[in-house]
Parts: structure tokens; sequence; C-alpha cells
């Protein structure tokens, strides 16, 4: 089976950086991606990572070391409308994903 | 204007009662998802299918059914067997690649 691990509260100010960390436990591991959720929306895609190493998508950036089984998200500049709930999810070899219990972020003035 | 739609928005339920989420998709994806959640909690699988005519349990199906007759729609049956069905109910699908999931706005589901 699946486990992940992140924590469940971060509080930031706007224009600082955040990191978002991950460490996983994976019978199959084939890569991990970060979601966003709004309150009361829906996750949205930001990114995914296969191999080890940092992927850059404007101001967020993910992380990867297969070796650790460990993964981060860097948020970078924060506005106030990063504040969200961000979730890591470890895609498996049968392209199933499990998700991890979800980061609320709150970025304040 | 493609994309997922569920419906209704919101739903009640009746103890005893058998409710269906609707899901339906423009994408052309072949690969559809329930998840289930709870407050602050992350998604469960409930149940997936990988193409028309066949789908599997995820890690949470019990009280759950679904079907898939056509490509574009992948229904959810909360079975009064579902104790506790109160939560956001989530559908997505994955292109080919399937590094990526694409959800609809969800349903929330309550019982009365």
């Amino acid at each position: 089976g699946q486990s992940l691990e992140q924590p469940s509260e971060v509080t930031a100010v706007e224009g600082a950086i955040v990191q978002i960390n991950c460490t996983y436990q994976t019978s199959g591991f084939y890569g991990l991606s970060w979601y966003q959720q709004h309150d009361g929306g829906a996750p949205t895609f930001l990114s995914y990572n296969a191999l080890d190493g940092l992927e850059e998508t404007g101001r967020f950036s993910s992380f990867l070391s297969r070796s650790d089984s460990y993964g981060y998200l860097l948020l970078q500049e924060l506005q106030m409308k990063d504040s969200a709930s961000y979730f890591c999810a470890v895609q498996d070899a049968g392209n199933m994903l499990t998700f991890g219990g979800g980061t609320r972020l709150m970025v304040k003035p | 204007d493609g994309g997922i739609t569920q419906s209704p928005k919101y739903l009640f339920r009746k103890e005893g009662q058998n409710v269906t989420l609707s899901c339906e998709q423009n994408l052309n994806h072949d690969a559809m998802y329930w998840y289930r959640q709870d407050p602050g909690q992350g998604l469960r699988l409930i149940y997936y299918s990988q193409i028309v005519n066949d789908f599997q349990k995820g890690d949470i199906a019990e009280g759950y059914s679904v079907s898939r007759e056509k490509k574009e729609s992948f229904p959810l049956t909360v079975t009064s067997a579902q104790k506790n069905p109160t939560a956001f109910y989530l559908c997505a699908t994955t292109s080919g690649t399937k590094e990526t999931q694409y959800f609809g706005p969800g349903t929330r589901l309550l019982v009365l």
C-alpha cells in the first residue's frame, strides 16, 4: 500500500517563500504529483516529478528525491490567492493516485 | 467548451435511500475516477474505470456502485449500505499520459 505524510498547516506572509514537504512509503512508485485546492473547489494539477530533481513552473517548483522517498513543493513570491490546501499524490505503476492528507497554507498580509 | 461536469452540486439523501451522482466528460479521456473527500482530509479512491464496460474497486468501494456504459459518463450510486455518506465527491479523468488528473467541480452529499 501507499502512505504519505505532509504537514497539516503552514502559515507565511505575502511575498515570502514557503516549502511544503511530502514523504511517502510505497509498494510501487511511478511519480509524485502536487495539486492545489481552494476551499469548496476542485483540486487542480500543479506539477509532476518522475525523476530526481527540480521542476520549475513559474512561481511554483517541485522537487523529488526517489532515494529518500521525499519531495517538496516550493512556492515563491507568495500571494494572497495562494491560500489553499496543497496535496501531494503518489502515482503507482497502475496509474493510480494515492493522496496525502493535505497541507493548508495560509498567506497573511 | 471541454471539461468535466458533475451534478447536482448539492444532494440530500434520506436514510435508506440510494442516490446517484452524475459525472460527464467531453475530453475524450479513457480513464475516469471517483473520489471521496471528508472535511480537512485528502482524497480517497472509490472506483475507477480505464475503459468502457470495465471498472475496478478502489480503497473504499463498500456501499458504492458504478457503471461505465459510455466513454463520456461514469455515474456513482451511493447505496443505503453506505452508513456515513456525508462527504464531497469528486470525479476525475486522465488523458493518455495519465500524469495529470482533471477534476470536476464536485458534488456535496448531505444526509437528512
